[in-house]
């Protein structure tokens, strides 16, 4: 166990659909991170938030958004999903600040499936 | 914008040999980390080993060990004495020290041991 908690572990819905995939960072942890894994690709950085504000974004769809609460955990919302968001999405925590050279910690990922 | 690159899609290696996976990247950074990353077919995501631009020392971690030329902007990652359990995709990956703190990984590496 990492300490990052991600559920569902696996989703399965259809196209034009919403769905809401959770993260619990580890403790003490004020970083968290999303990523998206297609089949056989590398990870695509989408979204950070730090203590609850936005830090950086990648190129993360518009139909996509994401929160992080007060308790730190975060949301990652995917709306009028298609095909083409079928994918393995990861969340990470670490803690953050000059000089650090941690890696992330990661969840064990979501596995989201649009039909 | 960083980069990072690994050029070799697939690699092989015969049980109880020793493999080198590459990777390059590109930064005008001077200060950032440097990481590999290993994603077995339970897709979980497994830190391995880590190295800081500003140490001329390359890390070691038991069987594993990399090879950072910082000039070069290169960053080899070396197996030694390869077991079945280290079959896996392995993520070359960048964080910057400086600017924001998102990790970039390259497409990865996938790694087959050969009994």
């Amino acid at each position: 166990d990492s300490g990052v908690t991600q559920t569902p572990k696996h989703l399965i819905t259809a196209t034009g659909q919403r769905v809401t995939l959770r993260c619990s960072p580890r403790s003490g942890d004020l970083s968290v991170y999303w990523y998206q894994q297609s089949l056989d690709q590398g990870l695509q950085f989408l979204i950070q938030y730090y203590n609850g504000e936005e830090r950086a974004k990648g190129n993360i769809l518009e139909r996509f958004s994401a929160q992080q609460f007060p308790d730190l955990h975060s949301e990652l919302n995917l709306s009028s999903l298609e095909l083409g968001d079928s994918a393995l999405y990861f969340c990470a925590s670490s803690v953050v600040g000059q000089g650090l050279n941690y890696g992330y910690t990661f969840g064990s990922g979501t596995r989201l499936t649009v039909v | 914008a960083q980069t990072v690159t690994q050029s070799q899609p697939e690699m092989s290696v015969q049980e109880a040999e020793t493999v080198t996976l590459s990777c390059t990247y590109d930064t005008s950074e001077s200060d950032y980390y440097l990481f590999w990353y290993k994603q077995p077919p339970s897709r979980q995501m497994i830190l391995v080993i880590r190295q800081e631009a500003y140490k001329q020392q390359n890390a070691t971690e038991n069987r594993f060990s990399v090879n950072f030329q910082k000039a070069a902007k290169s960053f080899s990652l070396k197996i030694s004495d390869s077991q079945l359990g280290d079959a896996a995709m392995y993520f070359c990956a960048y964080r910057s020290a400086e600017g924001d703190d998102k990790i970039i990984f390259g497409k990865g590496t996938r790694l087959h041991i050969l009994p």
